[in-house]
């Protein structure tokens, strides 16, 4: 039931940059901030992004994220091995009551 | 540091209730400046917001499990918890509990999260 729609996967060699889309409607990111989560395998999703591109204290400024409109992106800068989880992006959204709502989740690969 | 911990039976019979709890450490779960939220995800998909309640007591349901839900706060024992009736196979995932950092409704996010149980419908 995911509203976010992003990429299945997405790939890169070390070093390289890979950009992650995130498309919603004007009931979500249209209206309010967008959030990202990295989920390294096996482990508990960890916020990555907040307030569309702000990093929380920790996060490599590798890490950088941009809103325009009803779309998002995500951008990861010279590519690492520990880069390698999947990434959600998510928002509120203002219909039915109001719902947070997850992204359909991006898988990165580092080649 | 703060810390959350997920705790509950790992295997429910459908039509059952299945109850989580949440134990926070490091920090009280009565402070005005955060909620606490559950989030969920079925084996090798992806995540979905299943509601939170705040410091208060006032709770946001997911609109599709809303009739479904209880949470609440046991503010002597810094945990909070989650009750999902009527289960089904589909309720069969990993649960996260999560602080969510709450400023105003459009500025919901989850900061710190638990490292998730897995909770597994079937008779």
């Amino acid at each position: 039931q995911a509203v976010l729609t992003q990429p299945p996967s997405a790939s890169g060699t070390p070093g390289q940059r890979v950009t992650i889309s995130c498309s919603g409607s004007s009931s979500n990111i249209g209206s309010n901030y967008v959030y990202w989560y990295q989920q390294l395998p096996g482990t508990a999703p960890k916020l990555l992004i907040y307030r569309n591109n702000y990093r929380p204290s920790g996060v490599p400024d590798r890490f950088s994220g941009s809103k325009s409109g009803t779309s998002a992106s995500l951008a990861i800068s010279g590519l690492r091995s520990e880069d390698e989880a999947d990434y959600y992006c998510a928002a509120w959204d203002d219909s039915l009551s109001g719902r947070y709502v997850f992204g359909t989740g991006t898988k990165v690969t580092v080649l | 540091q703060l810390q959350l911990q997920e705790s509950g039976p790992g295997l429910v019979k459908p039509s059952e209730t299945l109850s989580l709890t949440c134990t926070v450490s490091g920090g009280s779960i009565s402070s005005s400046n955060y909620y606490w939220g559950w989030i969920r995800q079925p084996p090798g998909k992806g995540l979905e917001w299943i509601g939170s309640i705040s410091y208060s007591g006032s709770t946001s349901y997911n609109p599709s499990l809303k009739s479904r839900l209880t949470m609440s706060l046991d503010t002597s024992k810094n945990q909070f918890s989650l009750k999902i009736s009527s289960v089904t196979a589909a309720d069969t995932a990993v649960y996260y509990c999560a602080r969510v950092h709450r400023v105003q409704l459009w500025d919901y996010f989850f900061d710190y999260w638990g490292q998730g149980t897995l909770a597994t419908v079937s008779s």
